[in-house]
């Protein structure tokens, strides 16, 4: 089956920087990459997603990139800010009628004031 | 619309004792998920359910068993707890459709002693 590995497991940032987290998977078959936020005390909220016919795709100040051939994507958040402190999650599906999800283990992200 | 509702948010059980978690969505959505989250593991798929009259497993099934009760419903039972299943079960709902987005629930936090 799918298997998603995630980095950093965790990552502090000052409150303005950059912010990079990585995933890749294994099945060559997946073509669809969302990314979740889960902040303390709550369920998993989706932020930004790609398809595998797409190379990047941006909103604001979050960014994801897909590499295929490398069968890896990454989140990035530009400029940011103390409310961007919580749990991410990457995850992998096939394209299947249920959209089955393989999750990455999850990225701790402090950012500073 | 309340979206993905579960109850109860906290729950402590002894080994052996048996309990249901409820799950209900608003949004008509075809196709409902039970997750659990552990620390450092991600989200792992329970059982899934396409749509209404159907349910399956998924990655980590073994001492569950779930019930779709109709469109809107889906419950996890836990028939005879165990220590191992000290966890946060998350609940989710999608259209159903190819990468859909899953919407989660809030969570219950569930300790067996």
């Amino acid at each position: 089956g799918e298997n998603v590995e995630q980095h950093p497991s965790t990552l502090s940032v000052q409150e303005g920087d950059s912010a990079v987290i990585k995933c890749t998977y294994s099945d060559s078959a997946s073509n669809y990459f969302p990314w979740y936020k889960q902040e303390l005390g709550k369920g998993p909220q989706l932020i930004i997603d790609i398809r595998s016919n797409v190379g990047e795709k941006k909103d604001q100040r979050i960014a994801v990139t897909l590499n295929k051939t490398a069968k890896h994507f990454s989140l990035h958040i530009t400029e940011t800010q103390p409310e961007d402190s919580a749990v991410y999650f990457c995850a992998a599906s096939k394209g299947t009628s249920y959209g089955k999800l393989t999750f990455g283990q999850g990225t701790i992200l402090t950012v500073h004031p | 619309n309340a979206g993905v509702t579960q109850t109860p948010k906290f729950q402590v059980l002894k080994t052996g004792q048996s309990m249901t978690l409820q799950c209900a969505q608003d949004m008509n959505h075809n196709s409902m998920y039970w997750y659990r989250q552990d620390p450092g593991m991600g989200l792992r798929l329970i059982y899934y359910s396409a749509s209404e009259g159907t349910t399956d497993k998924g990655e980590v099934p073994n001492g569950y068993n779930v019930s779709r009760l109709n469109k809107r419903e889906f419950s996890l039972r836990l028939e005879s707890a165990a220590p191992s299943q000290t966890s946060v079960y998350f609940c989710a709902s999608s259209g159903g459709g190819v990468a859909d987005t899953q919407y989660f629930g809030p969570g219950t936090r569930l300790t067996v002693l």
